[in-house]
């Protein structure tokens, strides 16, 4: 079955940097596109970033681009993000999300992980 | 960027009553390229609607989508008690993803 886990998540101060980690297993990871989806506390859910089942496209929300870097490793079957400059909005719960394809874009997410915290506070 | 509008924001129903949730959004959704999620406390989100009216996989067939351009809708024929959470539309035919704010659906 597949599962996605995510992990790396925690307290940083502002202007800080972290890297989140979602190990994937249960399907073949190198054929699907991968997302990030964050969710603040009591809010709604909003799209981070995708990257392309081979690392080749990158997308990213406005409110992150810059400042955040997707990737992956295939032959870890392994997602990333690399949080730098958070700020205190960047407070979410992070999930890692399949792609339902492996195409250029994302699409709707059939499979989430149970989230990791990161909290930005002094 | 496309906004995604749900309604009610908070929905209360008893169990057996039929549920409709509305999404919609600022301009067309491209190809009805519209997902339902469903997420409960402490959870993350599942899929339970893709290209607004396919169920995803386990998906019970009393949950039905309709709906095209910027007017959807989820239903609910008949309320089962693990039926009740938080209801996300999404839309992924433009660029960036949007969700909705979502609704609530509770017990009356």
């Amino acid at each position: 079955q597949v599962q996605l886990v995510e992990s790396g998540g925690g307290v940083v101060q502002p202007g800080g940097s972290l890297r989140l980690s979602c190990a994937a297993s249960g399907f073949t990871f190198s054929s699907y596109g991968m997302n990030w989806v964050r969710q603040a506390p009591g809010k709604g859910l909003e799209w981070v970033a995708f990257i392309r089942y081979d690392g080749s496209n990158k997308y990213y929300a406005d409110s992150v681009k810059g400042r955040f870097i997707i990737s992956r490793d295939n032959s870890k079957n392994t997602l990333y993000l690399q949080m730098n400059s958070l700020r205190a909005e960047d407070t979410a719960v992070y999930y890692c999300a399949k792609d339902s394809t492996g195409g250029n874009w994302g699409y709707y997410f059939d499979y989430w992980g149970q989230g990791t915290l990161v909290t930005v506070s002094s | 960027e496309i906004v995604l509008t749900q309604s009610p924001g908070t929905l209360s129903l008893s169990p057996g009553e039929r549920a409709t949730l509305s999404c919609r959004a600022s301009q067309s959704v491209s190809s009805s390229y519209l997902a339902w999620y469903q997420q409960k406390p402490g959870q993350a989100p599942r899929l339970f609607m893709y290209g607004a009216y396919n169920r995803a996989t386990g998906i019970p067939d009393r949950f039905s989508g309709s709906g095209s351009g910027t007017d959807f809708t989820l239903t609910i024929s008949r309320l089962e008690p693990e039926d009740f959470g938080v209801y996300y539309c999404q839309q992924y035919g433009s660029s960036p993803i949007t969700f909705g704010q979502g609704t609530r659906l509770e017990i009356k």
